[in-house]
């Protein structure tokens, strides 16, 4: 089971300023999921990326895949009270064969304050 | 949004106790999964199903028992319950594992106290 690190563990900051989370590990990806997951609901998907060095954008999310797809980071601009939540990263099994689920880091909790 | 029913929605139940947690898709999606999620340790797969009657393992399986008798409907037991069994349990549901763009869609959880 591929070891996912997600960073920061939990961020609290005011509405409109910017922020980064991570997620790390120490083997390549074949791919990456984000979810964010809000109190009392499952995870959502918000984007996959699947290329090194990819970039992809929703709304005011950024979210980029590292070359070497060991890592990724989700950037928010212009943070807002919705965007509380979890945010999970998750990936793929590992290798081939088998149905494994999803592997997920244990996230990070972000508060936005008016 | 994806159909997927998970009941009950809240159980508290005695240690000792049998437990069983369902899940319905409408989706008619082939592979299901069951998850645990705590403080501290995130989202743990306990068992998964790439189709009727075929389960396996995940990382978290002791204590846990699945079955699979049609499609839409996946199964999670807990034959004797223990407070560490205490969790919020998440079904999931995908079409497919290998694909790049496969998105796993979860139900809303169902959150299980054993005192």
């Amino acid at each position: 089971t591929q070891l996912l690190e997600q960073s920061p563990q939990f961020l609290s900051i005011q509405e409109g300023e910017n922020l980064t989370v991570y997620c790390n590990s120490s083997s390549v990806f074949s791919s990456l999921q984000w979810y964010r997951q809000e109190p009392g609901e499952g995870p959502v998907l918000l984007v996959t990326v699947v290329t090194g060095g990819e970039v992809k954008k929703l709304k005011r999310l950024t979210f980029q895949f590292g070359d070497a797809r060991k890592d990724s980071s989700l950037h928010i601009t212009a943070a807002q009270p919705g965007d509380t939540g979890l945010y999970l990263c998750a990936c793929p099994p590992y290798s081939g064969g088998g149905a494994d689920g999803l592997t997920f880091g244990k996230g990070t909790h972000l508060i936005i304050q008016p | 949004d994806a159909g997927i029913t998970q009941s009950p929605r809240h159980k508290v139940t005695e240690t000792g106790t049998p437990v069983t947690l369902r899940c319905h898709q409408t989706e008619n999606h082939r592979y299901m999964y069951w998850y645990r999620q705590d403080p501290g340790h995130g989202l743990r797969l306990i068992h998964y199903s790439y189709g009727v009657k075929d389960t396996d393992k995940g990382e978290v399986s002791d204590g846990y028992s699945v079955s699979r008798s049609k499609t839409e409907d996946f199964l999670l037991t807990l034959e004797s319950a223990t407070s560490s069994q205490t969790s919020v349990y998440f079904c999931a549901i995908s079409e497919s594992v290998w694909a790049m763009n496969t998105e796993a869609f979860f139900g809303q959880g169902t959150r299980l106290t054993v005192v």
